[in-house]
């Protein structure tokens, strides 16, 4: 398998401030989804990005396949946008492997 | 159009009890997953299904859990006996046509605590 390590683990942000989460992984990946998981546990997909860049209203996400990371921006955060962040590799078209999650508090 | 449904949703059980997990995943996908996901942690694949094929069941523990598909739809996920360690998120999750290209959806879980 590979590993996915996710940073940072923690971060409280206030609204209206910008931040960026990063994924690495230790092997080359055929793809490459970040989710955010809200606070009742619910997966939604944010991008679904094996290389390149893509922009979905304040989120968006950045995957260089060469050196093996992906970032997520998050702009003009909201409380809404507080849960946690994982970043998931597909490794040899067979399986993903998930990072431990980026945890973001977005504070009133 | 209707999203990964499981159930239940929560589940508390004594140890050594078995218990059994539910998942329609969404219509005309073929692929179904289950993962399970421990406090603090990402989700882990326990077995991925294409139609009514498991394609790789590596990480699931088959002294105590099983799984089935039956007709290529639903899934039922179950572990007998449960032990205290089984204690977490349950996960389903689909895809159209597998895990090459195509972005995975998830259901909202079945939470289980082993007492």
């Amino acid at each position: 398998g590979i590993q996915v390590e996710q940073s940072p683990p923690d971060l409280i942000l206030q609204e209206g401030a910008n931040s960026t989460l990063r994924c690495n992984f230790s092997d080359s990946v055929n793809n490459l989804q970040w989710f955010h998981q809200n606070p009742w546990g619910q997966l939604i997909n944010l991008f679904y990005i094996p290389s390149g860049t893509k922009q979905n209203g304040r989120l968006s996400a950045t995957t260089v396949a060469t050196e093996r990371y992906s970032l997520l921006y998050i702009s003009s955060s909201q409380t809404t946008d507080s849960g946690v962040y994982f970043c998931a590799a597909l490794y040899n078209f067979n399986k993903f492997y998930f990072g431990s999650g980026t945890k973001l508090n977005v504070k009133p | 159009e209707a999203g990964v449904v499981q159930s239940p949703r929560y589940k508390i059980i004594e140890k050594k009890q078995p218990v059994a997990f539910w998942c329609n995943p969404i219509s005309g996908h073929n692929t179904l997953y289950w993962y399970r996901q421990n406090l603090g942690q990402g989700p882990e694949l326990l077995i991925r299904y294409e139609n009514e094929e498991a394609v790789d069941d590596s990480q699931l523990p088959k002294d105590r859990f099983s799984a089935e598909r039956l007709k290529g739809v639903d899934s039922t996920l179950k572990i007998q006996p449960a032990e205290l360690g089984d204690s977490a998120v349950y996960l389903c999750a689909s895809s159209p046509s597998g895990s090459r290209d195509d972005t995975q959806y998830f259901g909202p879980g079945t939470r289980l605590t082993v007492l």
